[in-house]
């Protein structure tokens, strides 16, 4: 596709409800990230895709967050037993190779709010 | 630990005017600068990318200058319109794997008539 597209745009969860979100990167791109951004604050680094191979999740902030990528294309942030320490907005990230001397490219994000 | 800081937090100007942002880094080892701007309800886009050995570099209206051995990096905003009114977030790279991306947490610029 033209961008990174993220689904859903915005997600309302009560509080012990389990979410999925999904992110579309850029057709090829191989690196894939994700990151947690609360309200008035810049991005937080959750955990990062080369192709299918998770290669850093230390930003997962607990065990009940898991991100998989099985084919190294489509990705999904999964967060169990929400609390409403995880409202924020989630965005997805692609960069086209390996290299850390090429621009990210974000999709607009998921909004999440958990009541 | 690796930080980014970024002033001021916030800044309101009138059309046409010029302004400048700045970002002050503690990332160590590091790899390249980057500023992107952010429009409210959208993700991240890159406005520029720059490496240890660039000083300054331009798009459009924005230059932004890195001074490695302060650094320090600055967002220049040349002949502001209603359209810049976003958040311009600094974010330091260092070597190693490109996960180590390091955000500040912004400078929401108002642009007003």
């Amino acid at each position: 596709g033209a961008g990174v597209s993220q689904s859903p745009r915005y997600k309302v969860a009560k509080r012990g409800q389990d979410v999925a979100l999904r992110c579309d990167p850029i057709s090829g791109h191989v690196s894939l990230f994700w990151y947690q951004q609360a309200l008035g604050q810049g991005p937080e680094f959750l955990t990062y895709f080369q192709n299918e191979a998770q290669l850093d999740k230390s930003g997962l902030p607990s065990d009940r967050f898991f991100a998989e990528r099985p084919e190294g294309s489509v990705s999904t942030l999964k967060i169990q037993r929400t609390q409403q320490e995880d409202s924020a907005v989630y965005l997805c990230a692609s960069i086209a190779g390996s290299s850390y001397n090429s621009p990210l490219h974000f999709g607009n994000g998921t909004r999440l709010t958990v009541t | 630990k690796n930080q980014v800081e970024q002033s001021p937090q916030s800044l309101i100007i009138l059309e046409g005017k010029n302004c400048t942002l700045q970002c002050n880094y503690t990332v160590s080892p590091f790899s390249n600068l980057r500023w992107y701007k952010q429009d409210t309800g959208r993700g991240p886009v890159s406005l520029t990318i720059m490496t240890f050995s660039e000083n300054t570099k331009s798009n459009g209206r924005y230059t932004a200058t890195l001074d490695a051995d302060t650094k320090q990096s600055s967002l220049h905003i040349t002949a502001s319109q209603l359209s810049d009114s976003a958040s311009y977030i600094c974010v330091v790279i260092n070597t190693g794997t490109a996960s180590k991306l390091t955000f500040g947490t912004g400078t929401r610029l108002q642009v007003t008539l």
